[in-house]
């Protein structure tokens, strides 16, 4: 299973707004609602931002949202602050019967 | 609060074996399905391996680990584990514990991690 397609970099300023977007198959996500994005500060673990594509967990912003066009996610970041720089990764389900999940190889956002 | 924390990281040289453990708490173990996800330094997030919660009885692997790794649970002791055997230098990564989301398919929570090097 290869890995899903992320932009290496994204920059934006301080209030704009920003998207990333996330390329697979239709064997993962063009094939079910299940991707998921994941926030990740140097040195930390990942944190859980959008889920079923276009899903909030409890707690996390608002200016967070994701959405699906055939076999490309997209997570949008509005009102870019400092904090939000970081690395975010894409990950989905698949239909593979041996490995069920599948990660991009991340997007460094940058705020400028 | 869901709790994962990781133990068992360390030195091994080439070929070595080493036993992760994934220490779980803040929810009912048995209810979710687990994983292992890696990141070697500097690069993204690798999917590992997965196993529901049945007790061993459904289990997957990624193609770099399938044959070498065994992932395992135990839903008395709140545990998940991952034997890692003829490691290569390729498997020196960080090691994250992860529960998959309500919804059992998604990754929800994270443990912190624990670092694992394969060298001479």
């Amino acid at each position: 299973q290869s890995a899903l397609t992320q932009p290496a970099s994204v920059s934006g300023s301080p209030g704009q707004s920003i998207t990333i977007s996330c390329t697979g198959t239709s064997s993962d996500v063009g094939g079910y609602n299940y991707v998921s994005w994941y926030q990740q500060h140097p040195g930390k673990a990942p944190k859980l931002m959008i889920y079923d594509v276009s899903n909030r967990p409890s707690g996390v912003s608002s200016r967070f949202s994701g959405s699906k066009s055939g076999n490309t996610a997209s997570l949008t970041i509005s009102g870019l602050q400092a904090e939000d720089e970081a690395t975010y990764y894409c990950s989905s389900y698949t239909s593979s019967t041996t490995t069920p999940k599948v990660f991009g190889g991340g997007t460094k956002l940058t705020v400028l | 609060e869901v709790q994962l924390v990781e133990s068992g990281g360390g030195l091994v040289k080439p070929g070595g074996s080493l036993r992760l453990s994934c220490a779980a708490s803040g929810f009912t173990f048995s209810d979710y399905s687990m994983n292992w996800v890696r990141q070697a330094p500097g690069k993204g997030l690798e999917w590992v391996s997965s196993i529901d919660t049945t007790s061993n009885t459904y289990t997957y692997y990624a193609e770099s680990v399938k044959g070498r790794f065994t992932i395992s649970r135990d839903n008395a002791k709140n545990s998940l584990y991952l034997q890692m055997n003829s490691l290569r230098a390729e498997d020196t990564a960080v090691y994250f514990c992860a529960r998959d989301y309500w919804n059992d398919v998604e990754i929800g929570y994270w443990g912190q991690g624990t670092l694992v090097t394969v060298s001479s």
